[in-house]
């Protein structure tokens, strides 16, 4: 089963509006950690944000928050003030508390228009 | 620190050719993973290093291998490359070698393999 979903293959955006990605996720686990990654035309992997299923707050940093609903299995990326620069692949991963390695979705690529 | 480095950058196999892909990171990170991108499949885990000399089967091992005899470096073997395997590698690294789910994974610049 996928560990983690990412219906969006694809959005637009205006510039300077704020845009949601989905993730949902699947687990059994109490403990784990979600995560979002950025990549550009240019092919490299940027971290962006962080939550862990014990963080009673959503994480922030910068123009990127993270909705994280628990209950719902949800960690939605938001991007405020959306920039040209923004265009890119966005991808959610998962990493759980027996296991080492990471997991992904398949990725929303994100389009901001002028 | 450079982070992790991966090398080639890009690299051109006829079937049945074998190769290492080089990763070294020199952030002092235990864990160290290789993963596949394919289009509309996200990145999927190859393998995986706890530490040196210990290393593991992610999501889709075979055809590949790899040895961990430093904290450094995790080179991937493709020991008959096959058109399948043609697809974007990463390496990655984090710190913890044990159940850290706040560790984040820092990736290298990938290599974009193409077996004919």
């Amino acid at each position: 089963a996928q560990k983690i979903t990412q219906t969006q293959p694809g959005m637009f955006v205006q510039e300077k509006e704020a845009v949601t990605l989905d993730c949902t996720y699947d687990t059994s686990d109490q403990s784990y950690g979600l995560f979002w990654y950025k990549q550009p035309s240019s092919g490299e992997m940027i971290f962006l944000i962080y939550q862990g299923s014990y963080d009673e707050q959503n994480a922030t940093e910068g123009r990127y928050s993270l909705n994280f609903q628990k209950a719902r299995k949800s960690a939605n990326l938001v991007i405020s003030a959306s920039q040209l620069g923004d265009s890119a692949m966005y991808f959610c991963a998962m990493r759980e508390d027996v296991f080492n390695d990471m997991r992904f979705g398949a990725g929303t690529r994100l389009t901001v228009k002028p | 620190n450079a982070g992790v480095t991966q090398t080639p950058k890009f690299q051109v196999l006829k079937t049945g050719q074998s190769m290492t892909l080089q990763c070294a990171q020199d952030m002092n990170h235990e864990y160290m993973s290789w993963y596949r991108q394919d289009p509309g499949m996200g990145l999927r885990l190859i393998h995986y290093s706890v530490g040196a000399g210990i290393t593991d089967q992610g999501e889709v091992p075979n055809g590949y291998n790899v040895s961990r005899s430093t904290t450094e470096d995790f080179p991937l073997r493709l020991l008959s490359a096959a058109p399948s395997q043609t697809s974007v590698y990463f390496c990655a690294s984090s710190y913890s070698r044990g159940t850290g789910v706040s560790d984040t994974q820092y990736f290298g610049p990938g290599t974009r393999l193409t077996v004919l």
